[in-house]
């Protein structure tokens, strides 16, 4: 089965602080997606991946940065973390083309007090 | 950019009646639809999808119908169990179905 692996179930932090979102994925999945989750909005995309070293904004970049350095890692940085970064976070990939549709992980869920 | 709109939010039936869940989406261009199971503590999960030169496809209790004119695609479950509860996610996207937008979800209960 192909498993994208979120390395933080809950995560705390205070603000101001720099966080960082981790997420790998075994199955050699060019693209690469996080989006977050919050009630009533559904999921939106902050940043995704087509293939190394390669980003792109998606709906909601403000506040976020990424990095993927090797084809399975996909980071999430959060540069000075606020209270309105609470949220669920969901790291996905999936094939060249979107074959077979996106495999998310289980999500991290971040309090920033 | 694409908008999706989903409806309702939240959708209680007796076990063993039928669910039905109505999205909408703005973009003429968009051209695949796939539609997503979350159940508590887990990620999204694809169930089903359905591209725009298909009207309907079915998988054993769930099917999608697509309406390219009025721009509206719908997920119906039959036979629901309380299995089915979970909350659901429509999308919508175009071209190389690597950026997907997704609908606001809608949370089901299936009443055992």
């Amino acid at each position: 089965d192909v498993k994208v692996t979120q390395s933080s179930r809950y995560l705390v932090k205070r603000t101001g602080e720099k966080v960082f979102l981790e997420c790998v994925q075994d199955m050699d999945h060019e693209n690469m997606f996080w989006y977050r989750q919050d009630p009533g909005l559904g999921l939106r995309l902050i940043y995704f991946s087509y293939d190394v070293k390669m980003k792109e904004k998606g709906d909601i970049p403000e506040g976020y940065s990424v990095s993927r350095e090797k084809k399975e890692r996909f980071s999430l940085i959060l540069e000075s973390a606020s209270t309105n970064q609470t949220s669920m976070y969901l790291c996905a990939s999936t094939l060249q083309g979107g074959v077979g549709g996106y495999t998310f992980g289980s999500g991290t869920r971040l309090t920033v007090v | 950019g694409e908008n999706v709109e989903q409806h309702p939010s939240t959708l209680s039936v007796q076990e063993g009646d039928s669910a039905v869940i109505k999205c909408t989406y703005s973009d003429s261009a968009s051209n695949y639809f796939p539609w997503y199971k979350q159940e508590l503590g887990k990620g999204p999960q694809l169930i089903i999808d359905i591209r725009s030169n298909v009207g309907e496809k079915k998988d054993q209790r769930i099917a999608v119908t697509l309406n390219k004119t009025a721009k509206h695609f719908s997920l119906h479950i039959t036979e629901t169990q309380p299995e089915d509860s979970a909350v659901y996610f429509c999308a919508a996207s175009f071209g190389g179905y690597q950026k997907v937008t997704f609908g606001t979800g809608t949370k089901l209960q299936v009443i055992p």
